[in-house]
């Protein structure tokens, strides 16, 4: 149990173009989830917290109109990376949590962005 | 900020043997603490979870033990296998910080035949 599904796995595209990545609990609903960024063989860095039916919740130094995150249900969370540039390459991962309290966060498998 | 950190980025471990990561973290708000395997490009795998009210948990062929004292936290995996190759992660969640998690450097573990 407690799955949570990342679409798609991998994304290469030109310089310019948004990006949209999808997070799902596949098994539980979720009404908040969590995305990471994490760069080679780095840890994984909180983007920010998504909120079901609210505003996200960004940490310092990450743009909220660079990294666009709707919460719009309680199974499905989405990244939008707009008008991505190569530093903008990364490995995206979500997260989510089956209950409320402390409990191990699920992730999901991760997208691997490429901006040329 | 405070945040978690390793002492030991890489390890290499025969199998068969114990293998032992470590982790100190600074903020003493910091009441629950979690392991992560992350094999490459996937995501974090849950492992084992420890409470601030407790020092030491068991799981299967993995034990945790926090020392609360010197800010501490381990992750013991006995017999290691090749399979447990892959970087491991601590990460701690701060009292009434919401439940997002900081995440340590990660140790590397390589498992020699």
């Amino acid at each position: 149990g407690a799955v949570v599904s990342q679409h798609p796995s991998r994304v290469i595209c030109k310089s310019g173009t948004s990006v949209k990545i999808e997070c799902r609990s596949l098994d539980f609903q979720a009404t908040t989830m969590f995305w990471y960024r994490q760069f080679p063989k780095q840890s994984l860095m909180l983007m920010a917290t998504s909120n079901e039916g609210s505003k996200a919740t960004y940490e310092q130094g990450v743009e909220k109109d660079k990294f666009l995150i709707n919460h719009a249900s309680l199974t499905l969370s989405t990244l939008t990376v707009t008008s991505a540039h190569p530093e903008d390459s990364s490995f995206y991962i979500c997260s989510a949590n089956p209950g409320t309290g402390h409990q191990p966060q699920h992730f999901g498998d991760g997208t691997r962005l490429s901006i040329l | 900020g405070e945040s978690v950190g390793l002492h030991l980025p890489t390890l290499s471990v025969q199998e068969g043997d114990n293998s032992i990561i470590n982790c100190a973290y600074s903020n003493s708000a910091s009441d629950y603490f979690i392991w992560y395997k992350q094999e490459s490009g996937k995501g974090p795998q849950f492992i084992i979870d420890i409470r601030s009210n407790m020092d030491k948990r068991q799981g299967q062929r993995v034990t945790v033990l926090l020392n609360k004292t010197v800010k501490h936290l381990s992750l013991q995996i006995a017999a290691t296998q090749p399979g447990d190759s892959a970087v491991y992660f601590c990460a701690e969640n701060i009292r009434n910080s919401g439940y997002a998690l900081n995440f340590g450097k990660g140790t590397s573990l390589l498992v020699t035949p």
